[in-house]
């Protein structure tokens, strides 16, 4: 079964920039999601189809896609983006997550 | 605005079935362009999919959990439904419903999700 990996924990200065990845065997063939997760909230599509954002995600929040490793670029990070990321991709109509990574903002 | 609301027991007993259902506002069940899948995350670890369904019935499980697992659409009750057996403490967990399009898209709108304890 296809595997996506994920750092466990990112850590930012405040207004600086994050990034966090998720790699996965040629991920770079596939459209990778992105969600944001805070404590006891539902998780919030902020990237889909490895580079685009939703309505109302800001400018912010970009993503890349290449090879073996997907990208999820958080640009002048705020206290607000403190929070779980995830990474999904589909494998074979089944639906793929990665395992999570603490984003804390310093 | 779509909203899809998680009920059922909170407490099931080892070996049983867990069953819970996710009720649809907002929008249509029906549409023909959407999954309605659900997906679980155990306390203080990450998210797992369970399987999705179509409003046809067309399905599809998580390999991992696809023995145990159905997965049901009543269009008219806008409603989904999932079925869990043979549970263990293992299957302790936040469960959530959301929604995804066809052609491998994201989940782009997901409920609060309901705790479900396996315990005695």
């Amino acid at each position: 079964s296809y595997e996506l990996s994920q750092p466990l924990s990112v850590s930012v200065a405040l207004g600086q920039t994050a990034r966090i990845t998720c790699g996965g065997n040629n991920i770079g063939s596939k459209n990778v999601h992105w969600y944001q997760q805070k404590p006891g909230q539902a998780p919030v599509l902020v990237i889909y189809r490895n580079r685009n954002r939703p309505s109302g995600i800001p400018e912010r929040f970009s993503g890349s896609n290449s090879g073996n490793t997907a990208t999820l670029t958080i640009s002048r990070a705020q206290a607000g983006d403190e929070a779980d990321y995830y990474c999904q991709v589909w494998d074979s109509s089944t639906v793929v997550f990665g395992g999570g990574t603490k984003l804390t903002v310093l | 605005q779509l909203q899809l609301q998680v009920s059922g027991p909170g407490l099931v007993k080892p070996s049983e079935t867990l069953s819970l259902t996710c009720i649809v506002s907002g929008g249509s069940i029906s549409s023909s362009s959407y999954y309605w899948g659900w997906i679980r995350q155990p306390p203080g670890k990450g998210l797992e999919w369970i399987g999705s369904i179509y409003y046809s019935g067309s399905s599809y499980y998580n390999p991992s959990l696809k023995s145990r697992v159905t997965i049901s659409v009543d269009t008219s009750k806008n409603q989904f439904s999932l079925k869990l057996s043979s549970v263990t403490a293992a299957d302790t967990a936040l469960y959530s419903c959301a929604r995804h399009s066809l052609g491998g898209n994201p989940f782009d709108s997901w409920g609060q999700g309901s705790l479900v304890t396996v315990s005695s």
